[in-house]
């Protein structure tokens, strides 16, 4: 099963607001990765947090590794129509497998 | 463009039958993986393999099988299909060690069982 929780499943977010969406992993791990997929595509790595407590910004993004390595968030500021899609965070597992969570779906009313 | 290519775009069958969907990597990514979406659904890994070798499985049906060959192109390969496999299968292609890189998809192949 999934090794990596997200939550929550679906965002409904009005044009402008803000909006966190979370990660957590069963166990610690040694990098975190967000990737979004716009509908009808495929997903697109956004950035990797690899220390505790990182904290990286991507314009209206921004995403955070927490202290003990085992969760993680991606807050949106001013959300705007492109911000459509599923985010999903990904963690590596027993060395080889990438662990992907089930993905935040974010729709936006205008 | 990700630079991984996967074939074919789309795909139709009947149950029963067996397919093959076809990966080519990132030119000098060593790691390939597979992942099966359904409708609605997060990614759901099935299996990796590096360098020509498996070194993760994930959630994989029996039915289903694949491998990376020397060129570092991969298949996956479905028999005694169900509709219930109807999904978007996605490889992704990763550069150096395969922990902690990041994973750069293909356009996904779409696969419909009738």
């Amino acid at each position: 099963g999934q090794q990596v929780m997200q939550i929550p499943q679906y965002q409904h977010v009005q044009e402008g607001e803000d909006f966190t969406t979370y990660c957590n992993s069963s166990t610690t791990l040694s990098n975190i990765q967000w990737y979004k997929q716009r509908p009808g595509g495929h997903p697109v790595f956004l950035i990797q947090l690899v220390k505790s407590g990182e904290v990286k910004k991507q314009k209206r993004l921004t995403f955070q590794f927490g202290e003990a390595k085992k969760n993680s968030s991606l807050h949106i500021t001013a959300t705007q129509t492109t911000d459509v899609g599923t985010y999903f965070c990904a963690g590596p597992y027993n060395d080889y497998k990438l662990s992907f969570g089930a993905g935040t779906t974010v729709t936006v009313r205008a | 463009d990700s630079g991984v290519t996967q074939t074919p775009k789309h795909l139709i069958t009947a149950t029963g039958q067996r397919v093959t969907l076809r990966c080519s990597p990132r030119s000098g990514d060593l790691s390939v993986y597979w992942y099966q979406q359904s409708l609605d659904q997060g990614l759901q890994f099935l299996i990796q393999y590096y360098n020509g070798e498996e070194r993760a499985k994930g959630n994989i049906l029996e039915r289903f099988s694949a491998q990376q060959f020397p060129d570092l192109h991969s298949e996956l390969n479905l028999s005694s299909l169900e509709l219930g496999d109807s999904a978007l299968y996605f490889c992704a292609s990763s550069h150096l060690q395969p922990k902690g890189a990041e994973a750069f998809f293909g356009q996904g192949t779409r696969l419909t069982v009738v």
